[in-house]
C-alpha cells in the first residue's frame, strides 16, 4: 500500500455539506481508481480516471458525486450535499502508465462520516 | 467478471500453511485469477495473480488447476498479521476494464496463536 496517499484519513461532515477527498497516486502512475466500501459491505468500483480524462464512471452515483484527475495535482472525489448514506470508506488506487492488467495499488482510505 | 466462490471463513494456526480455495468455473481462456486481501481498517493489498501456470512470490503461491476452474492461494507460514479478508477475483479481460475489480465477500482468514 505504500505510495498511494489519501487525505484526509477521516472526515466528518454535516448533512448538506460538501466532502472533498484527495488522492495522490504512486510515483510514475497515471491511472487512478476510486472505490467505496459501505459499512459491512464489500468494495465497489466507482470511477477510473487518467490524467484529465474520465475513462469509466459506471460505478458513480448519478447525482452529487464527481471525480477529476487534473494535469497537475491529486485526483479529487467530490461529494456535494452529503447525506448519511454517504458515510463510508473511500479508497483510491493507482496503476502505471503501461498497465495491461489488474494489479492496482490501494491507499489507506478516507473514512467519511456524515452526521 | 467471472463469478468466484470462496468459503466465508477459515482458521489457521500460526506458523502453518494457509490454503485458501476459490472456484471460478466460468473463467474464460484469457482471464487471469487475482488475489487481494484487506486487513481490517486498511486498504486492499495485491497479493498475486496467474493465468494457467503456478505462481510464487514473496507473499504467497498460487496453484491453478489444469482446467482453470479453481485455484488455491497458499500462505506458506501464516502469521497473526495475515489475518484478513482474502478476495479471489477474475476480472474481465481487456478494454477499459483494467482496474475495475469486483470484490465479492471473500474469505475471512483468522490466524490464531
Amino acid at each position: 500500500n505504500a505510495g498511494v496517499m489519501q487525505n484526509p484519513r477521516h472526515l466528518v461532515r454535516r448533512r448538506g455539506q460538501e466532502a472533498r477527498l484527495r488522492c495522490s497516486p504512486m510515483k510514475g502512475h497515471s491511472h487512478v481508481y476510486w472505490y467505496r466500501q459501505l459499512p459491512e459491505e464489500g468494495l465497489k468500483f466507482m470511477v477510473y480516471l487518467q490524467k484529465e480524462n474520465i475513462i469509466d464512471e459506471s460505478g458513480m452515483p448519478k447525482e452529487r458525486f464527481s471525480a477529476e484527475f487534473p494535469k497537475e495535482g491529486p485526483s479529487i472525489l467530490r461529494i456535494q450535499q452529503v447525506v448519511r448514506g454517504d458515510s463510508a470508506a473511500y479508497f483510491c488506487a493507482s496503476s502505471p502508465l503501461d498497465n495491461s492488467g489488474n494489479t492496482i495499488y490501494f491507499g489507506e482510505g478516507s473514512w467519511l462520516t456524515v452526521v | 467478471d467471472a463469478k468466484t466462490t470462496q468459503p466465508p471463513s477459515m482458521d489457521c494456526a500460526e506458523g502453518r500453511a494457509a490454503n485458501l480455495p476459490c472456484n471460478h468455473s466460468t473463467i474464460s481462456g484469457n482471464e487471469y485469477v487475482y488475489w487481494y486481501r484487506q486487513i481490517h481498517s486498511q486498504g486492499p493489498q495485491y497479493i498475486i495473480h496467474g493465468l494457467k501456470n503456478n505462481e510464487t512470490n514473496e507473499m504467497a503461491s498460487l496453484i491453478i488447476t489444469e482446467d482453470r476452474k479453481s485455484s488455491t492461494l497458499i500462505l506458506p507460514h501464516a502469521t497473526l498479521r495475515d489475518t484478513a479478508v482474502y478476495y479471489c477475483i477474475v476480472p474481465n479481460a481487456g478494454g477499459t476494464s483494467y482496474g475495475k475489480l469486483t470484490f465479492g465477500q471473500g474469505t475471512i482468514l483468522t490466524v490464531h496463536p
